[in-house]
C-alpha cells in the first residue's frame, strides 16, 4: 500500500472555479500534514501546513481528517497561475521524514 | 531571502562515471536532505543528514551513494558508478525546525543525465 495517494488528474477547471484535492495516507501515526506546489520542472514549494483544526490562507483551504486518514485542500477563486501540480505531504513516526504523494495536476484554462 | 542553492543545474555524464552534486542549505539550518525526481514521478526521498551524520536513508540510498558535509556550508551527494536509471532531477532540502516538521526549503535542484 502506497504511503500517500493522490489522484493525479488531470483537473481541468476554468478560471474562478473552486476545485478541490484529497490525499491519503496510510500510517495513522503520522504526525504533520502539508501541501507543497510544483510547478512544471521546478522544485516543490510549500504551500501550507495542514492542522487538525484546519486552516485557510486566502483563497486556500487545507482541511485535516485523522479518522478517515485524508487530507484535502480547497482552492477557490481559481486564477490561470494556479497551474501546477500539488503535493501531499506526509511525515510520520520518530524520523519525520516528508513523505511526498505523487501529486494532482491542476490546469486552469481562460 | 535566504534560499538553497545547487550546483551543477544540469550534468551529461557517461554510465559508470561518478557525479558530485553539491548543496548550499540555508545557514542556520540544522538538518539537510537530499531527494530525487525521476521525470513524470514523485518525489523520492533518499537521505537525510543531521549533526554531521546520516539520521535516515531510503532503500534507494545503497552503497552507490554517500554525502557529506565537508567544511560546514556545502552539503554533497555522490554517486558511484552512475546507471542510466539515475537519471533525474536531484533537490537538496533543508529545514530549521528543531524537529522536523516537514517545512522544507528546496534547492532549485541538480538535473543529472546519464548517457
Amino acid at each position: 500500500r502506497k504511503e500517500v495517494e493522490q489522484d493525479p488528474g488531470p483537473f481541468n477547471v476554468p478560471e474562478g472555479a473552486t476545485v478541490a484535492f484529497n490525499c491519503t495516507y496510510s500510517n495513522s501515526a503520522s504526525q504533520s500534514f502539508f501541501w507543497y506546489r510544483q510547478d512544471c520542472r521546478k522544485e516543490p514549494k510549500l504551500l501550507m501546513s495542514v492542522y487538525s483544526s484546519g486552516n485557510e490562507d486566502g483563497r486556500f483551504t487545507a482541511q485535516l481528517n485523522r479518522a478517515s486518514q485524508y487530507i484535502s485542500l480547497l482552492i477557490r477563486d481559481s486564477k490561470l497561475s494556479d497551474s501546477a501540480t500539488y503535493l501531499c505531504v506526509v511525515s510520520s513516526g520518530g524520523s519525520y521524514i516528508p513523505t511526498f504523494g505523487r501529486g494532482t495536476s491542476l490546469i486552469v484554462h481562460p | 531571502e535566504p534560499e538553497v542553492t545547487q550546483t551543477p543545474s544540469h550534468q551529461v555524464t557517461q554510465m559508470g562515471q561518478e557525479v558530485i552534486l553539491r548543496c548550499v542549505p540555508i545557514s542556520n539550518h540544522l538538518y539537510f536532505y537530499w531527494y530525487r525526481q525521476i521525470l513524470g514521478q514523485k518525489v523520492e526521498f533518499l537521505v537525510s543528514f543531521y549533526n554531521n551524520e546520516i539520521s535516515e536513508k531510503s532503500e534507494i540510498f545503497d552503497d552507490q551513494f554517500s554525502v557529506e558535509r565537508p567544511d560546514g556550508s556545502n552539503f554533497t551527494l555522490k554517486i558511484r558508478s552512475t546507471k542510466l536509471e539515475d537519471s533525474a532531477m536531484y533537490f537538496c532540502a533543508s529545514s530549521g525546525a528543531p524537529k522536523n516538521t516537514g517545512e522544507l526549503f528546496f534547492g532549485e535542484g541538480s538535473r543529472l543525465t546519464v548517457l
